[in-house]
């Protein structure tokens, strides 16, 4: 079974609006990573999380971790039409070595 | 893109047919990865190398093999393509950050077709 599992599934916006997503994982984990897929396209990562830290920030991303309750979620201020896409959280687990686990994706559609 | 090609891009094969998909890397890295994607499903991991001739099985090994021979190239072969895995397909390396973490970098993906 898929490690991290994220909801919702789907999430349309205004461009404008902010967008939350969760990620919930089962194992202990060295770090959560969130990754964007634009259609058609490979993985990208957008921001790294350790299991010390509990929220962090890159630009319009914020990311939050509860290693208590093994959860994450991603918030995305301000959307934009360009924000439109797949993202997916991954897991570097504590046993997994230098491999990731990553859960099913949240399509997110920005609408202008 | 972390200088990660795939090839093909796009194939159509049938049942029972070989195929071999091929992932090249320019930087030199050690941990090279191959996913498929399916709808509902998300990534899942099939193999991955850490080391030329150095490789392991990931969650959905079974139907697949692995080979690397040369630091740059994870060959990905299907012995004999069933429709189950017409999926896409992707290559990953991982990259050691400045934190100790690895972080992966994919390449385009290869959408597979099996009839």
């Amino acid at each position: 079974s898929q490690q991290g599992e994220e909801d919702p599934q789907a999430l349309s916006i205004q461009e404008g609006e902010n967008a939350t997503m969760n990620c919930s994982y089962k194992t202990s984990i060295n770090n959560l990573q969130w990754y964007r897929q634009n259609s058609g396209r490979g993985l990208v990562h957008l921001i790294l999380i350790r299991s010390n830290e509990r929220e962090k920030h890159s630009g319009r991303l914020r990311v939050t971790l509860d290693t208590s309750k093994k959860s994450s979620s991603l918030l995305i201020t301000a959307s934009r039409a360009a924000d439109t896409a797949s993202y997916f959280c991954a897991t570097d687990g504590i046993a997994s070595g230098s491999r990731l686990t990553f859960g099913e994706g949240t399509q997110l559609t920005v609408n202008p | 893109d972390a200088g990660i090609t795939q090839s093909p891009r796009h194939k159509v094969t049938e049942t029972g047919t070989p195929v071999t998909l091929r992932c090249h890397q320019t930087e030199n890295h050690r941990y090279m990865y191959w996913y498929r994607q399916d709808p509902g499903h998300g990534l899942r991991l099939i193999h991955y190398s850490y080391g030329v001739k150095d490789t392991d099985k990931g969650e959905v090994s079974d139907g697949y093999s692995v080979s690397r021979s040369k630091t740059e190239d994870f060959l990905l072969t299907l012995e004999s393509a069933t429709s189950s895995q017409t999926s896409v397909y992707f290559c990953a390396i991982s990259e050691l950050r400045r934190d100790g973490y690895n972080e992966q970098f994919f390449g385009p993906g290869t959408r597979l077709t099996v009839l």
